[in-house]
Formats: C-alpha cells, structure tokens, sequence
C-alpha cells in the first residue's frame, strides 16, 4: 500500500525558513517523480515543485530561488527547503506521488507565515 | 501550461439527485492525464477518477468520468450524503500539474 507523510510544517516569521520531509513507502521510491502541491485555506490546489526520477526539479515561478527540493532515495524520502518565507505561502503542503495504479497524497503539513 | 475551467461553480442539488461537474482543458491533454478528486473540509483530496474515466481503488460505482475532446465531465449517479463536497480536476499530462477552480456541490 501506498503511503506518503508529510513532516516539518509549523509557524515562522516572514523572512524565516523551513524544511518539510515527505516519507514514503509501498512503491519502488527512486523510480518515481515526487510533488509538492499546496493549498491556502479556503483556496484551491496549486503545484508547487517536483522532482524527477533523474533529480532534474522544477518550481512554480513564485518559489523559483526561494525553495529548492531534493530527495534521498535510500531514505525513501524528500524534501523541500523554503527559505525567504512570505506570507503568501501560508498553506497545508502536500507530497504526492503518481504511480501505475493511481496518484497518491500525504495528509498534508501546514506552514503557517506570519508575525 | 494547461489551464483547467471547471462549471458550474456550485451545483445545489438533493441527495439521490444526479449531478454533472465539467472541466474544460484550454488544450489537449495527453493520454488521457485527467484525475478528479473530492475535498471535504479540514481534510486531503481523495482521489476519485484517474485517466479521465478509471475509478480509483474504493471508488463507489456511482461515480464515473469521461471525455470528449478537451471537455471532461464526473458524473455521480445518485448523490449520497457523503459527497456534498468540493471537486477538483487536475490534469497530470504536462509539467506543471494544474487544477480547476473546483466545483462545489451544496444540499
């Protein structure tokens, strides 16, 4: 069985920093490419990064310097570090994965930005 | 990138009534990458359909998906309680994953 859980969220200061972890299991990790997908409260879903099987990685433009994703496959587990925080980026974060038989989320961790 | 308009953006509707959520692609997508999902509040989206009309594992038959062109449409046979929630599409064809507005079907 597929699982991904989210780890790392919590409340910072505009300008401050964070690392969310992803820990997955039940599927060959280093074969896929990971996501993150976020969603402000009351908001819609948006695509935030993700990472290749390859390690090639990919931004929306409004994180593009700010985040940068990474994984290690032995952990089967990865990551995303946020730095320069606004607020704007308050939301829950999701990891989410797609596999042969469907697409798969964590239970999401919420970053909250504020001062 | 793909951009996903989903109508109407509420459906008021009475359980065991049928409803019809549309999602419009402002492209082709690609094999079919076209997955809906069911929100309730507080709580992660759950996936429902996956390439346009495959039920995912534990999806109720009442559910179905399909295509025509660029046009997507979910369709819930008869609504039970449950499924008074929001509904999100999401095409996974093409980099950067994009979603609909999301519909919102209201007792």
């Amino acid at each position: 069985e597929v699982q991904l859980v989210e780890s790392g969220g919590g409340l910072v200061q505009p300008g401050g920093s964070l690392r969310l972890s992803c820990a997955a299991s039940g599927f060959t990790f280093s074969s896929y490419d990971m996501h993150w997908v976020r969603q402000a409260t009351g908001r819609g879903l948006e695509w935030v990064s993700a990472i290749a099987s390859t390690d090639d990685t990919y931004y929306l433009g409004s994180v593009k310097g700010r985040f940068t994703i990474s994984r290690e496959n032995a952990k089967n587990s990865f990551f995303l570090q946020m730095n320069n925080l606004k607020v704007g980026d308050t939301a829950v974060y999701y990891c989410a994965v797609i596999t042969s038989d469907g697409i798969y989320w964590g239970q999401g961790t919420l970053v909250t930005v504020s001062s | 990138e793909i951009v996903l308009t989903q109508s109407p953006g509420t459906l008021s509707l009475s359980p065991g009534e049928r409803a019809t959520l549309s999602c419009r692609a402002s492209q082709s997508v690609g094999s079919s990458y076209l997955a809906w999902y069911r929100q309730k509040p507080g709580q992660a989206p759950r996936l429902l359909i996956y390439a346009a009309s495959i039920r995912a594992t534990g999806t109720p038959d009442r559910f179905s998906g399909s295509e025509s062109g660029t046009d997507f449409t979910l369709t819930i046979s008869r609504l039970e309680p449950e499924d008074f929630a929001v509904y999100y599409c999401q095409q996974y064809d093409r980099s950067p994953w994009t979603f609909g507005q999301g519909t919102k079907v209201e007792i």
